[in-house]
Protein backbone atom coordinates (compact mmCIF):
# COMPACT_ATOMS: atom_id res chain seq x y z
CA UNK A 1 0.00 0.00 0.00
CA UNK A 2 0.69 3.51 -0.29
CA UNK A 3 3.45 5.47 2.47
CA UNK A 4 2.31 8.25 4.65
CA UNK A 5 4.97 9.41 7.04
CA UNK A 6 4.83 11.92 9.58
CA UNK A 7 7.54 13.87 11.29
CA UNK A 8 7.77 14.01 14.49
CA UNK A 9 7.27 11.09 16.10
CA UNK A 10 6.94 12.93 19.14
CA UNK A 11 7.44 16.15 20.69
CA UNK A 12 7.22 17.96 23.70
CA UNK A 13 6.95 21.72 24.41
CA UNK A 14 6.15 24.24 27.09
CA UNK A 15 2.81 26.17 26.90
CA UNK A 16 2.59 28.77 24.68
CA UNK A 17 4.97 27.49 21.90
CA UNK A 18 3.80 26.41 18.17
CA UNK A 19 4.40 23.10 17.21
CA UNK A 20 4.68 21.85 13.50
CA UNK A 21 4.07 19.32 12.38
CA UNK A 22 4.64 17.47 8.64
CA UNK A 23 2.72 14.88 6.68
CA UNK A 24 3.73 13.72 3.65
CA UNK A 25 2.81 11.10 1.01
CA UNK A 26 5.96 8.84 0.03
CA UNK A 27 4.57 7.75 -3.10
CA UNK A 28 1.70 9.34 -4.44
CA UNK A 29 0.56 12.14 -4.54
CA UNK A 30 -2.25 13.45 -2.87
CA UNK A 31 -4.33 16.34 -3.47
CA UNK A 32 -6.62 15.61 -0.34
CA UNK A 33 -5.03 14.97 2.86
CA UNK A 34 -6.89 14.65 6.33
CA UNK A 35 -5.71 15.61 10.08
CA UNK A 36 -7.41 13.46 12.83
CA UNK A 37 -6.70 13.86 16.62
CA UNK A 38 -7.26 11.30 18.89
CA UNK A 39 -6.90 11.31 22.81
CA UNK A 40 -6.46 7.97 25.21
CA UNK A 41 -8.33 5.29 24.40
CA UNK A 42 -10.90 7.39 21.93
CA UNK A 43 -11.99 7.08 18.42
CA UNK A 44 -10.02 9.56 15.81
CA UNK A 45 -11.65 12.75 15.15
CA UNK A 46 -11.27 14.50 12.05
CA UNK A 47 -9.82 18.08 12.60
CA UNK A 48 -9.67 18.86 8.58
CA UNK A 49 -9.52 18.56 5.33
CA UNK A 50 -6.44 19.77 3.94
CA UNK A 51 -6.35 20.71 -0.09
CA UNK A 52 -3.60 21.62 -1.91
CA UNK A 53 -3.40 25.01 -3.09
CA UNK A 54 -6.39 26.01 -1.34
CA UNK A 55 -7.52 27.08 2.32
CA UNK A 56 -8.34 24.07 4.51
CA UNK A 57 -11.68 22.80 5.49
CA UNK A 58 -12.19 22.50 9.57
CA UNK A 59 -14.76 20.69 11.04
CA UNK A 60 -16.82 22.44 13.68
CA UNK A 61 -15.39 23.37 16.88
CA UNK A 62 -12.05 23.13 15.57
CA UNK A 63 -10.10 26.44 15.70
CA UNK A 64 -8.93 27.80 11.84
CA UNK A 65 -6.18 30.01 13.72
CA UNK A 66 -5.43 27.64 16.60
CA UNK A 67 -4.84 25.15 14.39
CA UNK A 68 -3.25 26.25 11.12
CA UNK A 69 -2.87 23.90 7.94
CA UNK A 70 -0.77 24.50 5.03
CA UNK A 71 -0.87 21.71 1.67
CA UNK A 72 1.57 24.08 -0.30
CA UNK A 73 2.66 20.90 -2.31
CA UNK A 74 1.42 17.76 -3.72
CA UNK A 75 3.07 15.97 -1.10
CA UNK A 76 3.14 17.88 1.76
CA UNK A 77 0.78 18.97 4.51
CA UNK A 78 1.69 20.68 7.61
CA UNK A 79 -0.09 21.31 11.04
CA UNK A 80 1.06 23.81 13.04
CA UNK A 81 -0.41 23.56 16.66
CA UNK A 82 -0.02 27.91 18.00
CA UNK A 83 -0.26 29.11 21.49
CA UNK A 84 -0.19 25.50 23.05
CA UNK A 85 -1.61 24.48 26.08
CA UNK A 86 -1.58 21.10 28.20
CA UNK A 87 -5.31 20.41 26.68
CA UNK A 88 -3.89 20.13 23.29
CA UNK A 89 -2.12 17.11 24.24
CA UNK A 90 -2.99 14.45 21.74
CA UNK A 91 -2.12 11.73 19.27
CA UNK A 92 -2.24 13.56 16.17
CA UNK A 93 -2.57 11.68 13.01
CA UNK A 94 -2.39 12.60 9.24
CA UNK A 95 -4.17 10.68 6.51
CA UNK A 96 -4.01 10.86 2.71
CA UNK A 97 -6.47 8.96 0.21
CA UNK A 98 -4.94 7.05 -2.72
CA UNK A 99 -6.91 5.10 -5.44
CA UNK A 100 -10.03 5.61 -3.01
CA UNK A 101 -8.12 4.00 0.12
CA UNK A 102 -7.25 6.09 2.94
CA UNK A 103 -3.68 5.46 4.50
CA UNK A 104 -2.42 7.08 7.65
CA UNK A 105 0.71 7.92 8.95
CA UNK A 106 2.47 7.13 12.36
CA UNK A 107 1.30 10.01 14.60
CA UNK A 108 2.59 12.80 16.26
CA UNK A 109 2.58 12.24 19.69
CA UNK A 110 2.11 15.75 21.28
CA UNK A 111 2.71 16.64 24.94
CA UNK A 112 2.55 20.40 26.56
CA UNK A 113 3.68 20.91 29.53
CA UNK B 1 -23.02 11.99 11.76
CA UNK B 2 -20.94 9.45 13.57
CA UNK B 3 -21.17 5.55 12.83
CA UNK B 4 -22.19 3.32 15.68
CA UNK B 5 -20.36 0.20 16.61
CA UNK B 6 -20.61 -2.71 18.68
CA UNK B 7 -20.19 -4.26 20.68
CA UNK B 8 -17.41 -1.71 22.68
CA UNK B 9 -15.15 -4.60 23.44
CA UNK B 10 -14.64 -8.30 22.83
CA UNK B 11 -12.63 -11.16 24.45
CA UNK B 12 -11.54 -14.20 22.75
CA UNK B 13 -9.27 -17.16 23.11
CA UNK B 14 -7.50 -18.01 20.14
CA UNK B 15 -8.94 -19.79 17.13
CA UNK B 16 -12.47 -18.65 18.54
CA UNK B 17 -14.42 -16.27 15.96
CA UNK B 18 -16.27 -12.78 16.44
CA UNK B 19 -17.98 -10.18 14.80
CA UNK B 20 -17.82 -6.47 14.88
CA UNK B 21 -20.70 -4.44 13.60
CA UNK B 22 -21.16 -1.13 12.23
CA UNK B 23 -24.03 0.61 11.30
CA UNK B 24 -25.02 4.65 10.04
CA UNK B 25 -28.25 6.92 10.26
CA UNK B 26 -26.93 8.00 7.28
CA UNK B 27 -26.79 6.73 3.09
CA UNK B 28 -22.98 5.50 2.66
CA UNK B 29 -21.20 5.62 -0.22
CA UNK B 30 -18.44 3.48 1.56
CA UNK B 31 -16.97 1.40 4.75
CA UNK B 32 -13.40 1.27 5.59
CA UNK B 33 -12.26 -1.13 8.01
CA UNK B 34 -8.85 -0.47 10.43
CA UNK B 35 -6.87 -2.03 13.32
CA UNK B 36 -5.07 0.17 15.59
CA UNK B 37 -2.67 -1.49 18.12
CA UNK B 38 -1.57 0.08 20.95
CA UNK B 39 0.71 3.08 20.35
CA UNK B 40 0.67 3.45 16.56
CA UNK B 41 -1.82 4.61 14.45
CA UNK B 42 -4.64 2.43 12.42
CA UNK B 43 -3.26 0.21 9.52
CA UNK B 44 -6.16 -0.43 6.31
CA UNK B 45 -7.90 -4.12 6.49
CA UNK B 46 -10.45 -3.34 3.48
CA UNK B 47 -12.99 -0.96 2.08
CA UNK B 48 -16.64 -1.98 0.60
CA UNK B 49 -18.42 -0.06 -1.78
CA UNK B 50 -22.02 0.44 -1.50
CA UNK B 51 -23.47 -1.98 -3.61
CA UNK B 52 -23.54 -4.73 -0.93
CA UNK B 53 -20.25 -6.31 -1.40
CA UNK B 54 -18.33 -8.78 0.39
CA UNK B 55 -14.62 -8.98 0.80
CA UNK B 56 -12.25 -11.33 2.58
CA UNK B 57 -8.43 -10.82 3.66
CA UNK B 58 -6.98 -13.96 4.95
CA UNK B 59 -9.18 -15.16 7.75
CA UNK B 60 -10.93 -11.73 8.15
CA UNK B 61 -13.74 -10.19 6.24
CA UNK B 62 -16.46 -7.95 5.66
CA UNK B 63 -19.84 -7.25 4.55
CA UNK B 64 -21.47 -4.02 3.44
CA UNK B 65 -25.63 -3.84 3.24
CA UNK B 66 -26.36 -0.78 1.27
CA UNK B 67 -30.25 -0.66 1.91
CA UNK B 68 -29.49 -1.23 6.10
CA UNK B 69 -26.32 1.21 5.29
CA UNK B 70 -24.85 -1.35 7.97
CA UNK B 71 -21.41 -3.61 7.78
CA UNK B 72 -20.03 -6.07 9.35
CA UNK B 73 -16.30 -7.46 10.14
CA UNK B 74 -15.89 -11.28 10.70
CA UNK B 75 -12.56 -12.57 12.56
CA UNK B 76 -12.58 -16.40 12.04
CA UNK B 77 -9.90 -18.51 13.92
CA UNK B 78 -8.36 -15.89 15.50
CA UNK B 79 -4.47 -15.24 16.31
CA UNK B 80 -3.63 -13.66 19.14
CA UNK B 81 -2.19 -10.87 16.01
CA UNK B 82 -5.82 -10.05 15.98
CA UNK B 83 -5.67 -8.26 19.39
CA UNK B 84 -6.13 -4.03 18.57
CA UNK B 85 -8.77 -1.51 18.79
CA UNK B 86 -10.91 -2.70 14.74
CA UNK B 87 -12.55 1.23 13.65
CA UNK B 88 -14.83 1.60 10.96
CA UNK B 89 -14.80 4.83 9.07
CA UNK B 90 -17.81 5.68 6.98
CA UNK B 91 -18.01 7.51 3.53
CA UNK B 92 -20.68 9.66 2.94
CA UNK B 93 -19.25 10.95 -0.45
CA UNK B 94 -16.59 9.74 -2.40
CA UNK B 95 -12.85 11.18 -1.89
CA UNK B 96 -14.80 12.76 1.71
CA UNK B 97 -12.94 12.55 5.23
CA UNK B 98 -13.47 9.58 6.59
CA UNK B 99 -15.86 9.51 9.88
CA UNK B 100 -14.72 6.96 12.51
CA UNK B 101 -16.32 4.94 15.29
CA UNK B 102 -15.63 4.95 18.91
CA UNK B 103 -13.60 1.22 18.24
CA UNK B 104 -14.60 -2.03 19.62
CA UNK B 105 -11.35 -3.28 21.41
CA UNK B 106 -10.65 -6.94 20.73
CA UNK B 107 -8.53 -8.97 23.29
CA UNK B 108 -7.51 -12.54 22.07
CA UNK B 109 -5.99 -14.93 24.45
CA UNK B 110 -3.82 -18.28 24.36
Amino acid sequence: GAVVSQHPSRVICKSGTSVKIECRSLDFQATTMFWYRQFPKQSLMLMATSNEGSKATYEQGVEKDKFLINHASLTLSTLTVTSAHPEDSSFYICSARERGTQYFGPGTRLLVL
Amino acid sequence: QQPVQSPQAVILREGEDAVINCSSSKALYSVHWYRQKHGEAPVFLMILLKGGEQKGHEKISASFNEKKQQSSLYLTASQLSYSGTYFCGTERQAGTALIFGKGTTLSVSS
